[in-house]
């Protein structure tokens, strides 16, 4: 597998609170890029952070690359109620990409 | 807002019997993938389609054929349905088959009773 066993999480927290989530993975890729899959929808991208970038920010998101850990991590900052979701960290694959077991976010206000 | 449109959104259907789900994506992109998700959220890549070259993942079973008649559209066909393929499978695209942002469709839950 592509993944560290320490992807998989539940995290429930309340509105207004940051959250961090974390991946490894095993295999060099050029880029991680970083999902959010609401209830009833496909996976949207959030963050794209490449192998020669440390951090990246977009809004209340912030994405981490440490290459030579082979790790990422995305906060989010003052967690609001629509940021309930699975997020899902993702790396190159032969053709596409391949994803990380996910981490199941539920924000309670 | 969607620009990868999946058909049908769910379906039940008996084991044995043959299935197919359609995918359109209108961004122009040149490679299309389905990915299957189960319950556990596992999102795992099945096939994967640019210019008329298909990859597939060794792990998928036989019955499960992807078939295209353009760029812009990649169908899934299972012929005889087992129990384990009740699942969400996820049609994508993107403008180039590697590290590029996938775009997803809303998925197609099949259930296999």
């Amino acid at each position: 597998s592509q993944w560290g066993e320490e992807n998989l999480q539940a995290l429930s927290i309340q509105e207004g609170e940051d959250v961090t989530m974390n991946c490894s993975y095993k295999t060099y890729t050029t880029v991680v890029q970083w999902y959010r899959q609401k209830s009833g929808k496909g996976p949207a991208q959030l963050i794209l952070i490449r192998s020669n970038e440390r951090e990246k920010r977009s809004g209340r998101l912030r994405a981490t690359l440490d290459t030579s850990s082979q790790s990422s991590s995305l906060s989010i900052t003052g967690t609001l109620a629509t940021d309930t979701a699975v997020y899902f960290c993702a790396t190159n694959y032969a053709q596409g990409l391949t994803f990380g077991l996910g981490t199941r976010v539920s924000v309670f206000p | 807002e969607t620009a990868v449109f999946q058909t049908p959104n769910y379906h039940v259907t008996q084991v044995g019997n043959e299935v197919s789900f359609n995918c359109k994506q209108t961004l122009g992109h040149d490679t299309m993938y389905w990915y299957k998700q189960d319950s556990k959220k596992l999102l795992k890549i099945m096939f994967s389609y640019n210019n008329k070259q298909l990859i597939v993942n060794e792990t998928v079973p036989r019955r499960f054929s992807p078939q295209s008649s353009d760029k812009a559209h990649l169908n899934l066909r299972i012929k005889s349905v087992e129990p384990e393929d009740s699942a969400v499978y996820l049609c994508a695209s993107s403008y180039q088959p590697s590290g590029n942002t996938l775009y997803f469709g809303e998925g197609s839950r099949l259930i296999v009773v």
